[in-house]
């Protein structure tokens, strides 16, 4: 079956960098998710988005920027980015129609090394 | 506002050992419960779930059953194996489904 796409895996960036991050959401999904999680932490969610609008928002700092386009992925957009935003950022899509409504399925990660 | 509360670990355990991890959970109206597992260096991945009172999720020898009462979802094996060791992570949605709140993950290691 298919699963979430993260792009890329592993990212390696400078201080004061920007990054962008994909996410492919399982076909039919109309909702995504984007999630922080440093070392030894439990993921913190960010944003989230539904039919292409911003549907909830969590501790996402102003220096980051998300959004869903018309096919449905989403992209993560990182700037002045900073050493400790080095962390593993997941993607979760979702439906809310059929058996695993209200259920997240979660991407393998983008790890992200900020030097 | 909506959290979880999970018993820290490391926990450490021999094959063939009872496994319990603890979770409670604080929402308001009817939230959905999650169990999520994380193997080194890999995503999350569900391993149950029940969304109403008094269900059951199992999976794999793993169960966990939704008990408002207690508000806990505590997660239960009866004999763990090696390749059970991972990072368990309790979870929960609200109604309306548009965050996930995750408990803070217990990391479970068996011994042979």
């Amino acid at each position: 079956a298919a699963g979430v796409i993260q792009s890329p895996r592993h990212l390696i960036k400078e201080k004061r960098e920007t990054a962008t991050l994909k996410c492919y959401p399982i076909p039919r999904h109309d909702t995504v998710y984007w999630y922080q999680q440093g070392p030894g932490q439990d993921p913190q969610f960010l944003i989230s988005f539904y039919e292409k609008m911003q549907s909830d928002k969590g501790s996402i700092p102003d220096r980051f920027s998300a959004q869903q386009f018309s096919d449905y992925h989403s992209e993560l957009n990182m700037s002045s980015l900073e050493l400790g935003d080095s962390a593993l950022y997941f993607c979760a899509s979702s439906s809310f129609e059929g058996p695993s409504y209200n259920e997240q399925f979660f991407g393998p990660g983008t790890r992200l090394t900020v030097l | 506002g909506d959290s979880v509360t999970q018993m820290e670990g490391p926990v450490t355990l021999s094959e063939e050992a009872f496994l319990t991890i603890n979770c409670t959970y604080t929402a308001t109206g009817y939230p959905s419960l999650f169990w999520y597992v994380q193997y080194p260096g890999e995503g999350l991945q569900l391993l149950l779930k029940a969304t109403k009172a008094d269900d059951k999720g199992s999976n794999k020898g793993f169960e966990a059953t939704y008990r408002k009462e207690t508000t806990s979802f505590h997660l239960e094996k009866g004999s763990v194996q090696v390749s059970d060791s991972a990072v368990y992570f309790c979870a929960l949605t609200t109604e309306t489904g548009n965050q996930f709140y995750f408990g803070t993950g217990t990391s479970l290691t068996v011994i042979p």
